[in-house]
């Protein structure tokens, strides 16, 4: 079973840029059975989709956010990475990573890391 | 965008009361529908993907219905673990976009 780990900074400054990476266990990254996504949720609120990334390196983002995403895939160390630029307080939230499984073209989001809060401060 | 609109968006119920949650979507998107759990300060969990297929470990109490644009969630005889938040889910697009959650919590 997959097993993934979020890890970066939890405070981050505003207009600076959050970094996560995400450790993925159990599986192959670059096995092309999986996409490798990033799903967000501050307090109390809804779950929003960042975007994801193939084990070759394709990528899609959440259009309002996507002129400030980069989502990378580092196979050698088995992980992926989400970078989010000019970061304000609305940025603030619990980040998770996860796989999405296609199954004759239906996605599901199968697998969660615990996820990590970043906080968007002075 | 596809929007996707839960009701309610919360309920207080029983152990052993039967739930039934909607999901709307603003356009139709199939079976490409799927349901989360989320118990606080925990990740979310699959449920149902495609509309009502079961997610593999998911006790059979749980069971998804719709197509096209009007989806549910029911919860044949609720237990103690499932009060928690639930969440729609649309892969129909390349870009998903989630309901807006429905909690349920103890009457």
């Amino acid at each position: 079973q997959v097993q993934l780990q979020e890890s970066g900074p939890g405070l981050v400054k505003p207009s600076q840029t959050l970094s996560l990476t995400c450790t993925v266990s159990g599986g192959s990254i670059s096995s092309g059975s999986y996409y490798w996504s990033w799903i967000r949720q501050p307090a109390g609120k809804g779950l929003e989709w960042i975007g994801r990334i193939y084990g070759t390196g394709s990528t899609k983002y959440n259009p309002s956010l996507k002129s400030r995403i980069t989502i990378s895939v580092d196979t050698s160390r088995n992980q992926f990475s989400l970078r989010l630029s000019s970061v304000t307080a609305a940025d603030t939230a619990v980040y998770y990573c996860a796989t999405t499984v296609c199954i004759n073209g239906i996605c599901s989001i199968d697998y969660w890391g615990q996820g990590a809060l970043v906080t968007v401060s002075s | 965008d596809i929007q996707m609109t839960q009701s309610p968006s919360s309920l207080s119920a029983s152990v052993g009361d039967r739930v039934t949650i909607t999901c709307r979507a603003s356009q139709s998107i199939d079976n490409y529908l799927n349901w989360y759990q989320q118990r606080p300060g925990e990740a979310p969990n699959l449920l149902i993907y495609g509309a009502s297929s079961l997610q593999s470990g998911v006790p059979s109490r749980f069971s998804g219905s719709g197509s096209g644009t009007d989806f549910a969630l029911t919860i044949s005889s609720l237990q103690p673990g499932d009060f928690a938040t639930y969440y729609c889910q649309q892969s129909y697009s390349t870009y998903p976009t989630f309901g807006g959650g429905t909690r349920v919590d103890l009457k």
